[in-house]
């Protein structure tokens, strides 16, 4: 059973970066059986995909956020992180983690709130 | 992008009543489609994978049907912990992964 925890900052300013860590546990982030995915979801919206990483470092990013987003891995931490640039209110989101097995995501974080304002 | 409109977009419903909730892409993805529920306050929970395939741990009045374009989630027999939001996703041949809007199923 894969644990997800995410922790970061809950308020970015305007125009900075938004900077997330997801702590894994009861699974391997160099293993070939998972992809890593941040997901995330407005207040009182639905779902919105941002982007994967796989063992290999390799990444797929959500075409509308992609010139804003890296993902990336941290194998000696067993986590993975997602950087997100130029922030704005509609950035304003709980972001979740989430692993992929073997189809959908069946292992997700608790969320963590992010809110964009000065 | 394909496109995934859930309807209807809230669903009241007694417990012990049948739920049926649609999913319908706007391009074939296949049988790779998704349904997971969120209660308030939680993460999304996966319910079935590949249209039709109960996760771990999912009870069996949870079932999933269609291909193609057409997809539908069928809860049997309303227990009381079903009342929440179910989205479906599609993992279809190239991401971006796609959720659709959600259905509230919620108590009459």
């Amino acid at each position: 059973q894969v644990h997800l925890q995410e922790s970061g900052p809950g308020l970015v300013k305007p125009s900075e970066t938004l900077s997330l860590t997801c702590n894994v546990s009861g699974g391997s982030v160099r293993s070939a059986s998972y992809y890593w995915s941040w997901i995330r979801q407005p207040p009182g919206k639905g779902l919105e995909w941002i982007g994967y990483i796989y063992y290999s470092g390799n990444t797929i990013y959500n075409p509308s956020l992609k010139s804003r987003v890296t993902i990336s891995l941290d194998t000696s931490q067993n986590q993975f992180s997602l950087k997100l640039s130029s922030v704005t209110a509609a950035d304003t989101a709980e972001y979740y983690c989430a692993c992929e097995e073997v189809a959908g995501f069946a292992f997700w974080g608790q969320g963590t709130p992010v809110t964009v304002s000065s | 992008e394909i496109v995934l409109t859930q309807s209807p977009a809230t669903l009241s419903l007694s417990p012990g009543e049948r739920a049926t909730l649609s999913c319908r892409a706007s391009q074939s993805v296949s049988s790779y489609l998704v349904w997971y529920q969120q209660k308030p306050g939680q993460a999304p929970r996966l319910l079935i994978y590949d249209a039709s395939n109960r996760a771990t741990g999912i009870p069996a009045r949870f079932s999933g049907s269609g291909s193609g374009t057409d997809f539908t989630l069928t809860i049997s027999s309303l227990e009381p912990e079903d009342f929440a939001v179910y989205y479906c996703q599609h993992r279809s041949s190239w991401p971006p992964w796609t959720f659709g809007q959600g259905t509230k199923v919620e108590i009459k």
